[in-house]
């Protein structure tokens, strides 16, 4: 069966400190990955998605970068946070337009 | 461009009665609809989806939700709400975003609270 593992499931960064959050899927291959940011009254956003290895497409211009090494590893990253970089991060999987979410991390930044 | 629009950001009813929670969408094309459910500090559970076929679409946890083309609504009810349904409620929206690529677009969402 397909599952998706997302790490860690909390965080506390200072500002201006590097961050990695770590998303890999099991069960299926090729499929559609994507990061997506809940804030605090409002809602999901789409941060990035990719449609395979090496492939990234950014959403909105912001202060993180994602990666996507192998085939079922998707990476999101920052060189330095920011405050406003606070909130839950949500990690997903698509495969024929039925998409699977992990359980995501929340992410404070002091 | 499509969009999601969920009337009501905060929802309170009382337990045993009627959950309505309102989804409105914008698409050019047939749309694919969601309803995902978030207890706190969890991902998204699928409630339901509509793709095709039948417009009353039923889900897990005794909800379902009727596509309604003619008014380009999605809204998802409970004839009984229990106090386990006490969560937020995600209306989404899949958008081709190129070739066979889609992406899963969002509303607002809506907090439901089930009062004893």
């Amino acid at each position: 069966s397909q599952t998706i593992h997302q790490w860690p499931a909390t965080l506390v960064q200072p500002v201006g400190s590097p961050l990695s959050l770590e998303c890999t899927v099991e069960g299926t291959s090729n499929p559609n990955l994507y990061w997506y940011r809940q804030a605090a009254g409002r809602g999901l956003q789409l941060l990035f998605y990719s449609v395979g290895i090496g492939q990234i497409s950014s959403e909105v211009p912001q202060n993180l970068s994602a990666s996507r090494p192998q085939d079922r590893q998707f990476i999101l990253s920052s060189k330095k946070l920011l405050l406003s970089d606070s909130g839950f991060y949500l990690c997903a999987w698509s495969v024929l337009r039925v998409w699977t979410f992990g359980s995501g991390t929340r992410l404070t930044v002091v | 461009a499509q969009s999601v629009t969920q009337l009501g950001s905060h929802v309170s009813v009382s337990e045993g009665a009627l959950v309505l929670l309102r989804c409105n969408y914008s698409s050019s094309v047939p749309p694919y609809l969601f309803w995902y459910v978030q207890y706190p500090n969890q991902g998204l559970q699928l409630l339901l989806k509509y793709t095709t076929g039948a417009t009353l679409v039923k889900g897990i946890n005794g909800f379902e939700a009727e596509f309604k083309k003619s008014e380009t609504s999605f809204h998802l009810t409970k004839p009984s709400a229990h106090m386990s349904d006490a969560a937020e409620y995600f209306c989404a929206v899949s958008l081709n975003s190129g070739g066979s690529n889609y992406k899963l677009t969002f509303g607002k969402g809506t907090l439901l609270t089930v009062n004893p």
